[in-house]
């Protein structure tokens, strides 16, 4: 069965203070793990699909990264307007369609 | 571009009362997929679409129906409703199959089973 675990729950950060969020999996076969961003009351938006291990993809403030094990989101000098639950999940080779969600990061930056 | 909208936003339900959760997108996509999000748990998929007239079930399907009847709409059914339908229902759509095919969410509906 394909697993997701990410960590911290939370994590608050002040303004401009760099920091990673963990995403660890299990699965068969990786096909793509995502990550996205959910504001409150809203559904969640796509960031990024990383690949193979190795694969690295950015944008603004954000850094994905991914190993065989686990991807790590890396947000650089972050401000208040980052602040939201950021997801991973992930698509197994057993699996057609059905993506395997994390729990989630639910990300404060305080200004 | 609307992209995809879901109705109504709340909607609070009897046990035992059937409802129709309706999304619709306006991207042109082949794939939709519903999923349910619960307090402090993961999304899980419920039913997914490939296609016009075409359904099948995702990991949580239980007390759920779907038809797929436009490349549009992709309306979710709840029959009998239980307590345990209480979530945060949200429709998706893609304009490929993952992992490729990027999923693109709707806003979410609330709905509460008393």
């Amino acid at each position: 069965e394909d697993q997701v675990t990410q960590s911290p729950e939370a994590l608050r950060l002040q303004e401009g203070e760099s920091s990673s969020l963990n995403c660890s999996y299990t699965v068969s076969g990786l096909r793509g793990l995502f990550w996205y961003r959910q504001d409150p009351g809203k559904g969640p938006e796509f960031l990024f699909t990383l690949y193979s291990a190795g694969e690295e993809k950015e944008k603004e403030r954000l850094k994905a990264t991914l190993t065989k094990k686990e991807s790590f989101l890396h947000i650089t000098a972050p401000k208040p307007e980052d602040s939201a639950t950021y997801l991973c999940a992930v698509l197994s080779t057993g699996s057609n369609y059905k993506l395997t969600f994390g729990k989630g990061t639910l990300l404060t930056v305080n200004p | 571009n609307a992209g995809v909208t879901q109705t109504p936003k709340f909607r609070i339900l009897k046990i035992g009362q059937s409802m129709t959760l309706q999304c619709t997108q306006d991207m042109n996509h082949n794939y939709m997929y519903w999923y349910r999000q619960d307090p402090g748990m993961g999304l899980k998929l419920i039913y997914y679409s490939v296609g016009a007239g075409i359904t099948d079930k995702g990991e949580v399907p239980n007390g759920y129906n779907v038809s797929r009847s436009t490349t549009e709409d992709f309306p979710l059914r709840l029959e009998l409703a239980a307590p345990s339908q209480t979530s945060v229902y949200f429709c998706a759509s893609s304009r490929t199959s993952p992992p490729g095919g990027t999923q693109y969410f709707g806003p979410g509906t609330r709905l509460t089973v008393l």
